[in-house]
């Protein structure tokens, strides 16, 4: 089984700042790896697939790297709306989710 | 617009069934391929089931075989997730997410707004 595992679990940020979230998997996943956002209370939304790829609609300050086993999304200037926990998901073989980043604004 | 509604969640007692339905509009169902995920209580994702788009090909989470059965009628554009043996860490929030079509494997770019299931005596 892949394990995907996420740092930091919660990060304090302000508002402006860049925030960056890295996703570890244990062997390497190709750019096979979605990225989700989950507001309380709420179902997830893809915001990157295919490692890098923005999808439809969603904010251009959302973005996403790496390939084989490191990756990273990124916050480039951080808002209120962007309060939520974020689950990285590898989908090569079946599919697994990071244990999630919570993400607090200061 | 897209929709997924889920339905079924109770509270049910241990060793208990429950089935879950969720229904699908706004695409045709019939040619896209399914899944559960579920959320246990200030917990993480986890998938739980997957179901091709004519029903032929399944597959489960270890933790949940041998005990849960996903099916589909696209006739009724539905997906559903029977529970048999259930167990307290079953508890949690079921969605059914939609998979982006194209590939082996893809993503999920649907969610329904999930169900909640409670395993307690």
């Amino acid at each position: 089984d892949i394990q995907m595992t996420q740092s930091p679990s919660t990060l304090s940020a302000s508002v402006g700042d860049r925030v960056t979230i890295t996703c570890r998997a244990s062997q390497s996943i190709s750019n096979w790896l979605a990225w989700y956002q989950q507001k309380p209370g709420k179902a997830p939304k893809v915001l990157i697939y295919k490692a890098s790829s923005l999808e439809s609609g969603v904010p251009s300050r959302f973005s996403g790297s790496g390939s084989g086993t490191e990756f990273t999304l990124t916050i480039s200037s951080l808002q209120p709306d962007d309060l939520a926990t974020y689950y990285c998901q590898q989908y090569t073989t079946y599919w697994t989710f990071g244990q999630g980043t919570k993400v607090e604004i200061k | 617009e897209v929709q997924l509604v889920e339905s079924g969640g109770d509270l049910v007692q241990p060793g208990g069934s429950l089935r879950l339905s969720c229904a699908a509009s706004g695409f045709t169902f019939s040619s896209y391929e399914m899944n559960w995920v579920r959320q246990a209580p200030g917990k993480g994702l986890e998938w739980v089931s997957y179901i091709g788009r004519s029903g032929s090909t399944i597959y489960y989470a270890d933790s949940v075989k041998g005990r849960f059965t996903i099916s589909r009628d696209n006739a009724k554009n539905s997906l559903y997730l029977q529970m048999n043996s259930l167990r307290a860490e079953d508890t949690a929030v079921y969605y059914c997410a939609r998979e982006k079509s194209g590939g082996d494997w893809n993503y999920f770019d649907y969610w329904g707004q999930g169900t909640l299931v409670t395993v307690s005596s």
